[in-house]
C-alpha cells in the first residue's frame, strides 16, 4: 500500500524559511522513473506544481519559485524535503507531496498540510 | 507561462454526460502526450483520473475518458452519478521549466 504524508509547521512568519517532510511508503525512491513531487493550493484556487525530484536526483523547480526552492530526498529514511526561502502571506496554501509513477502525473498524494504565513 | 485555460463550471444531469476542456499552447498540450485529469472532492487531495491524455488508473470508472485535439484536451464523463460532483482540475507537461503545469479548476454540477 502506498501512502505519502506531509509534516511541518502550520504557521510561518513572513521572511521565514519553510521546512517540509514528506514521509512515503510503499514505494522506492530509487526505481527508474519514479519521482516525488510538491503541489500546492491557495484557499478556494487552483493547483500549483513547483518542485519534483526523481530517484536520479535530477530535480525540477517551477520557473516562478526557482530561486526560493530546495528539494532533496533521503532515501534511506524515505522521505523528501523541501524549503521554500522568503515565505510571504501569498505562500498561505495547503500543501501536497505526491508521487509520480506514471509519465507526466501524480498517482498518489498525501493528505495535505496547511500552512499559514501571517506575523 | 500561463496556467492552463479550463471553464470555472459545468453541469448536467444524472445519466447525461459532460465534457470539460482544458486549453492549452503549442508548448505544452500541443507537443506532449502527458495531459493528466485529477478530481478533488471538498477538503479531499486531488485522485488521479486520466494520464498520457486517455489512460485511466485502476479503479477509475471507465465513464471517464480523455482526449485531445491540438492544444485542447479533454475529460468527459459519462453517465454522471451524484458522486462525479467535484472540482476538475487538468495538467500537461510544458518542457523542461514545467513538469507539472495545471489548468485554473472546472465545479462540475450535477443537477
Amino acid at each position: 500500500q502506498i501512502t505519502l504524508k506531509e509534516s511541518g509547521p502550520t504557521l510561518v512568519k513572513p521572511t521565514q524559511t519553510l521546512t517540509l517532510t514528506c514521509t512515503f511508503s510503499g514505494f522506492s525512491l530509487s526505481t527508474s522513473g519514479v519521482a516525488v513531487g510538491w503541489i500546492r493550493q491557495p484557499p478556494g484556487k487552483a493547483l500549483e506544481w513547483f518542485a519534483l525530484v526523481y530517484g536520479n536526483d535530477v530535480k525540477y523547480y517551477s520557473p516562478s519559485l526557482n530561486n526560493r526552492l530546495t528539494i532533496a530526498k533521503d532515501t534511506s529514511k524515505n522521505q523528501v524535503v523541501l524549503t521554500m526561502a522568503n515565505m510571504d502571506p501569498v505562500d498561505t496554501a495547503t500543501y501536497y507531496c505526491a508521487l509520480r509513477m506514471v509519465p507526466g502525473a501524480f498517482d498518489y498524494w498525501g493528505q495535505g498540510t496547511l500552512v499559514t504565513v501571517s506575523s | 507561462q500561463s496556467a492552463l485555460t479550463q471553464p470555472p463550471s459545468a453541469s448536467g444531469s444524472p445519466g447525461q454526460s459532460v465534457t470539460i476542456s482544458c486549453t492549452g499552447t503549442s508548448s505544452d498540450i500541443g507537443t506532449y502526450n502527458y495531459v493528466s485529469w485529477y478530481q478533488q472532492h471538498p477538503g479531499k487531495a486531488p485522485k488521479l483520473m486520466i494520464f498520457e491524455v486517455n489512460k485511466r488508473p485502476s479503479g477509475v470508472p471507465d465513464r471517464f475518458s480523455g482526449s485531445k485535439s491540438g492544444n485542447t484536451a479533454s475529460l468527459t464523463v459519462s453517465g454522471l452519478q451524484a458522486e462525479d460532483e467535484a472540482d476538475y482540475y487538468c495538467s500537461s507537461h510544458a518542457g523542461n521549466y514545467n513538469w507539472g503545469m495545471f489548468g485554473g479548476g472546472t465545479k462540475l454540477t450535477v443537477l
